[in-house]
C-alpha cells in the first residue's frame, strides 16, 4: 500500500534553533517528492521538489534531503523564526498515471516560541 | 504568491442546503483539483480536471459535483449539505510541464461547517 508517514506529529522549538522533520514513504513507482508549508487556515505552498536523481535541495533556510534507496526524506530548518510556525507536509508523486498521483502525509505541526 | 482564489473563505449553513464553493485561477493552468482536508489529517483528492469539459472523480468518494466550463473556473457544488460534509476544501491548479514534476498551487481554502 502506498503511504507517506511523517514524524514527529508535532514539534515545539525556540526561535533561532534548528530542527529536522522526517518523511518515510512506500510509494512505488517513485517520481518526485515535495515538501509543502501550510500556514493555519491557508493552502499549502511548495518549498522544495526533488526527483529520483537529486539527494538535496535548498530554499533559503529550508534544506530537504532524499534517500531514494531507503525511501526517506528530511526537511531541515535552520535558525528558525516565528513565521516558520506551520504544518509541513511531505508529498510523494508516482509515475503510475498521466496525472502523476500525489500521496500526502499528515504533516508535522511545528510551533516556534520566542 | 499563487493567483488562485476561493470564495467563501468560511461558510456555516444548515443541513439540506445547496451550496457552491467557488475556485478561480488566473494562471491559465490546464489542470485543477479539489481536495478535502480534516484537522491533522492528510489531503484527499475528491475531484480533478484536465481542462475545459473534463472532470474526474478523485480517490475519496464525495457527494459533491464539479464543472469546468471555463479554464479559469472550477466550482464545487453540494446539492444537499449534511454535517458529515463539514471540512476544509482546498482548490489547486497546475500547469502541464510534461516532465511529471507539475507543482500544484493551492488556494486559501473554504472552511465549511454544516449544522
Amino acid at each position: 500500500k502506498n503511504q507517506v508517514e511523517q514524524s514527529p506529529q508535532s514539534l515545539i522549538i525556540l526561535e533561532g534553533k534548528n530542527c529536522t522533520l522526517q518523511c518515510n514513504y512506500t510509494v512505488s513507482p517513485f517520481s518526485n517528492l515535495r515538501w509543502y508549508k501550510q500556514d493555519t487556515g491557508r493552502g499549502p505552498v511548495s518549498l522544495t521538489i526533488m526527483t529520483f536523481s537529486e539527494n538535496t535541495k535548498s530554499n533559503g533556510r529550508y534544506t530537504a534531503t532524499l534517500d531514494a534507496d531507503t525511501k526517506q526524506s528530511s526537511l531541515h530548518i535552520t535558525a528558525s523564526q516565528l513565521s516558520d510556525s506551520a504544518s509541513y507536509i511531505c508529498v510523494v508523486s508516482d509515475r503510475g498515471s498521466t496525472l502523476g498521483r500525489l500521496y500526502f502525509g499528515r504533516g508535522t505541526q511545528l510551533t516556534v516560541w520566542p | 504568491e499563487a493567483d488562485i482564489y476561493q470564495t467563501p473563505r468560511y461558510l456555516v449553513i444548515g443541513t439540506g442546503k445547496k451550496i457552491t464553493l467557488e475556485c478561480s485561477q488566473t494562471m491559465g493552468h490546464d489542470k485543477m483539483y479539489w481536495y478535502q482536508q480534516d484537522p491533522g489529517m492528510e489531503l484527499h483528492l475528491i475531484h480533478y480536471s484536465y481542462g475545459v469539459n473534463s472532470t474526474e472523480k478523485g480517490d475519496l468518494s464525495s457527494e459533491s459535483t464539479v464543472s469546468r466550463i471555463r479554464t479559469e473556473h472550477f466550482p464545487l457544488t453540494l446539492e444537499s449539505a449534511r454535517p458529515s460534509h463539514t471540512s476544509q476544501y482546498l482548490c489547486a491548479s497546475s500547469d502541464t510541464t510534461g516532465t511529471g514534476t507539475d507543482t500544484q498551487y493551492f488556494g486559501p481554502g473554504t472552511r465549511l461547517t454544516v449544522l
